[in-house]
C-alpha cells in the first residue's frame, strides 16, 4: 500500500490563480480530510468527507472547495488564491471518522 | 468548544527522559493521539489512547491519562537526538459539533542536546 499520497509537494501561485491539490489513498478508507498547518497554529481542519459523495466544512473552509467522487480521491481546490492561503496542506484518511487518521506527506503552498 | 493545549518547547539532554504534556477540554468519550512531525515531513502517528484507559506503554513511549484533570502526557525514555521533532497532541470527540474531527494542539517542539 502506498498509504496517503499528495501532489504536488511544492507549489508557488500568484494571487488570483486557481489550482487543485491532489490527495489519494489506497486503503479503502471512508473518511478523508484536509488540514492546513501554519506556524504557531497547529493543524486546522478545512474540509472533510465521510464517504464518496459526502463532504462537509471544517474549521477554516473559506476559499476552498472539495468533492469526493470516488472513495480513493479527495482533491482540494483553491478558487482564487490569496497570500493568506500560504501554508502547508495535509490530507488524511481513516476507516471511519472515529478511527486513527493517517497523514500524507504534505503540500507546501506559497501564494505571492 | 473543544480545545487542546500544549507547551510550545521542551529541551532535554540525550539519554534523559522527556515528558510532553497536554490538556484537553472535551467530555468523557474521546480518543487521544500523539503525532510526531520531523522537519519538512508529514505527521507520523506515535500512539493513541482511549479515554477509559489510564496508561499505555509502547517500547520507549508511555502515555499517561488523568481523566479527572483531562491531562495527557507522553514520556519518551532514553531520549535520542532522532527524537527531536514537533509532537502534537490531538483528540477526536465522539459527540458534539466536532464529532469525528481531529482537534490538534499547537505542538511541542522537542530539542535533544547531545
Amino acid at each position: 500500500n502506498a498509504g496517503v499520497t499528495q501532489t504536488p509537494k511544492f507549489q508557488v501561485l500568484k494571487t488570483g490563480q486557481s489550482m487543485t491539490l491532489q490527495c489519494a489513498q489506497d486503503m479503502n478508507h471512508e473518511y478523508m480530510s484536509w488540514y492546513r498547518q501554519d506556524p504557531g497554529m497547529g493543524l486546522r481542519l478545512i474540509h472533510y468527507s465521510v464517504g464518496a459523495g459526502i463532504t462537509d466544512q471544517g474549521e477554516v473552509p473559506n476559499g476552498y472547495n472539495v468533492s469526493r467522487s470516488t472513495t480513493e480521491d479527495f482533491p482540494l481546490r483553491l478558487l482564487s488564491a490569496a497570500p493568506s492561503q500560504t501554508s502547508v496542506y495535509f490530507c488524511a484518511s481513516s476507516l471511519s471518522e472515529t478511527d486513527t487518521q493517517y497523514f500524507g506527506p504534505g503540500t507546501r503552498l506559497t501564494v505571492l | 468548544g473543544e480545545d487542546v493545549e500544549q507547551s510550545l518547547f521542551l529541551s532535554v539532554r540525550e539519554g534523559d527522559s522527556s515528558v510532553i504534556n497536554c490538556t484537553y477540554t472535551d467530555s468523557s468519550s474521546t480518543y487521544l493521539y500523539w503525532y510526531k512531525q520531523e522537519p519538512g515531513a508529514g505527521l507520523q502517528l506515535l500512539t493513541y489512547i482511549f479515554s477509559n484507559m489510564d496508561m499505555k506503554q509502547d517500547q520507549r513511549l508511555t502515555v499517561l491519562l488523568n481523566k479527572k484533570d483531562k491531562h495527557l502526557s507522553l514520556r519518551i525514555a532514553d531520549t535520542q537526538t532522532g527524537d527531536s521533532a514537533i509532537y502534537f497532541c490531538a483528540e477526536i470527540p465522539l459527540y458534539g459539533g466536532s464529532q469525528g474531527n481531529l482537534i490538534f494542539g499547537k505542538g511541542t517542539k522537542l530539542s535533544v542536546k547531545p
